[in-house]
C-alpha cells in the first residue's frame, strides 16, 4: 500500500531538548515536503527536497532542519523547539514537479506540543 | 504573491442538504488546483483535482468542483450531503516556481453537517 509514514504521531517535549520527526515513503517519490498546519492559516510548507542531498527553505522554515540522505526518508529536526514550534506537522510527498498527474501524498500527521 | 482564499472558516449544514464550499485564487499564471479532506485525527485526502480539460471536475464521495478562469475560483460541491462529511476542506494551488512544484494551501474550510 503507497503511504507516507510519520512518527511520531503525538509528542510532547521541553522548551530547548532536540527532537526528530521521522517521515519515510514507500513510492519512490523524489519530492518530499514538511508543513506546519496552525488553525486559521491553513497549511504552511516548512522545507522541501527535490531528491536526495536536495533541500531547500520553505515559506516558515526558521526554528528547522531536515535532511535527505535516502529518497524514501526526510526526517524533520528541531534543535531547540520553543512553545510557538506547537503545532500539527505533516510530511508529503510527490512525485517531481511537471508531471501531469502531480499528487501529494500526505503523512498522519505529527502533534508536538512544546511546553 | 500567489495565495488562495476560502471565503467561509465554518459551514454549518443539514444532512442531504446541498453544500458549497467557496475557493478562490490568485495567480498569473497557469496552476492546477486541489480540494483535500481532512478527518478527525488524520492526514490529508485527495478528494479531487484539476490539471486541464473540462472544467467539471468530479472527485470521490460524490463531490465535485468547477474551474472558472475568469473568477478564479474554484468552487466545491456536493448535492446532499452526509453526517459522514464532516471534516475539514483545504483548497489548494499548485505552482511551478523556481523550478520546484509547490502547494499553497487556504486557511481551511470546517464542514459540519447536523442530522
Amino acid at each position: 500500500e503507497a503511504q507516507v509514514t510519520q512518527n511520531p504521531r503525538y509528542l510532547i517535549t521541553v522548551t530547548g531538548k532536540k527532537l526528530t520527526v521521522t517521515c519515510s515513503q514507500n513510492m519512490n517519490h523524489e519530492y518530499m515536503s514538511w508543513y506546519r498546519q496552525d488553525p486559521g492559516l491553513g497549511l504552511r510548507q516548512i522545507y522541501y527536497s527535490m531528491n536526495v542531498e536536495v533541500t531547500d527553505k520553505g515559506d516558515v522554515p526558521e526554528g528547522y532542519k531536515v535532511s535527505r540522505k535516502e529518497k524514501r526518508n526526510f526526517p524533520l529536526i528541531l534543535e531547540s523547539p520553543s512553545p510557538n514550534q506547537t503545532s500539527l506537522y505533516f510530511c508529503a510527498s510527490s512525485p517531481l514537479p511537471g508531471q501531469m498527474n502531480t499528487e501529494a501524498f500526505f503523512g498522519q500527521g505529527t502533534r508536538l506540543t512544546v511546553v | 504573491a500567489q495565495s488562495v482564499t476560502q471565503l467561509d472558516s465554518q459551514v454549518p449544514v443539514f444532512e442531504e442538504a446541498p453544500v458549497e464550499l467557496r475557493c478562490n485564487y490568485s495567480s498569473s499564471v497557469s496552476v492546477y488546483l486541489f480540494w483535500y479532506v481532512q478527518y478527525p485525527n488524520q492526514g490529508l485526502q485527495l478528494l479531487l483535482k484539476y490539471l486541464s480539460g473540462s472544467t467539471l471536475v468530479k472527485g470521490i464521495n460524490g463531490f465535485e468542483a468547477e474551474f472558472n478562469k475568469s473568477q478564479t475560483s474554484f468552487h466545491l460541491r456536493k448535492p446532499s450531503v452526509h453526517i459522514s462529511d464532516t471534516a475539514e476542506y483545504f483548497c489548494a494551488v499548485s505552482l511551478f516556481s523556481g523550478g520546484y512544484n509547490k502547494l499553497i494551501f487556504g486557511a481551511g474550510t470546517r464542514l459540519a453537517v447536523h442530522p
